[in-house]
């Protein structure tokens, strides 16, 4: 079955560093969509990715969807405390009907 | 605009007793979702509804049933819970057809199954 996998699944960085999780997918995606989830929050809609080698910005936030349309990351360019919370990443598979979450990223900003 | 709503916010069950969970959402949205998320495992689809009067299979479905009683409300049932279903419990809505849409996900239900 279609699998999503996120790396890396923690990642503590200072206040001002940069941060990257990644996201990888078995089979090819029809898009890419990232979500933000706040501690003890509901993950939060930020982007979604359909074209090959697409880039989109949001302020400090980067995202790109690879070539081939099986992977995609996210960069926030230095960090702040507001940026923490666990970052997913979720994959729709041509023809497929479910949305696949990866196991997501939670990130700790350390002031 | 509420956007999606969902009842109880926390529940507490022994093995094998039955409970609802509530899902509403005011967006007019045609689609609408039950996940479960689990430490270390994302969020899984147990169940979804493209439209009123249709609901499919998930990633997850066993233990569960649900209902799209009309475009706003969508209800998920265990009907005999069971320990491993102890989870966070998310209901999410999307407008149009479910490929691609933007999900809008409710507060959450947290479930603890003795």
């Amino acid at each position: 079955g279609q699998q999503v996998m996120q790396i890396p699944q923690y990642q503590h960085v200072q206040e001002g560093e940069d941060f990257t999780t990644y996201c990888n997918s078995s089979t090819t995606l029809s898009n890419i969509q990232w979500y933000k989830q706040r501690p003890g929050g509901h993950p939060v809609f930020l982007i979604q990715l359909v074209k090959s080698g697409e880039v989109k910005k949001q302020k400090r936030l980067t995202f790109q969807f690879g070539e081939a349309k099986k992977n995609s990351s996210l960069h926030i360019t230095a960090t702040q405390t507001t940026d923490v919370g666990t970052y997913f990443c979720a994959g729709r598979g041509t023809g497929a009907n479910n949305l696949f979450f990866g196991t997501g990223t939670r990130l700790t900003v350390i002031p | 605009n509420a956007g999606v709503t969902q009842t109880p916010k926390f529940q507490v069950l022994k093995t094998g007793q039955s409970m609802t969970l509530q899902c509403a959402q005011d967006m007019n949205h045609n689609s609408m979702y039950w996940y479960r998320q689990d430490p270390g495992m994302g969020l899984r689809l147990i169940y979804y509804s493209a439209s009123e009067g249709t609901t499919d299979k998930g990633e997850v479905p066993n233990g569960y049933n649900v209902s799209r009683l009309n475009k706003r409300e969508f209800s998920l049932r265990l009907e005999s819970a069971a320990p491993s279903q102890t989870s966070v419990y998310f209901c999410a809505s999307s407008d149009g057809g479910y490929l691609g849409d933007t999900q809008y996900f409710g507060p959450g239900t947290r479930l603890t199954v003795l």
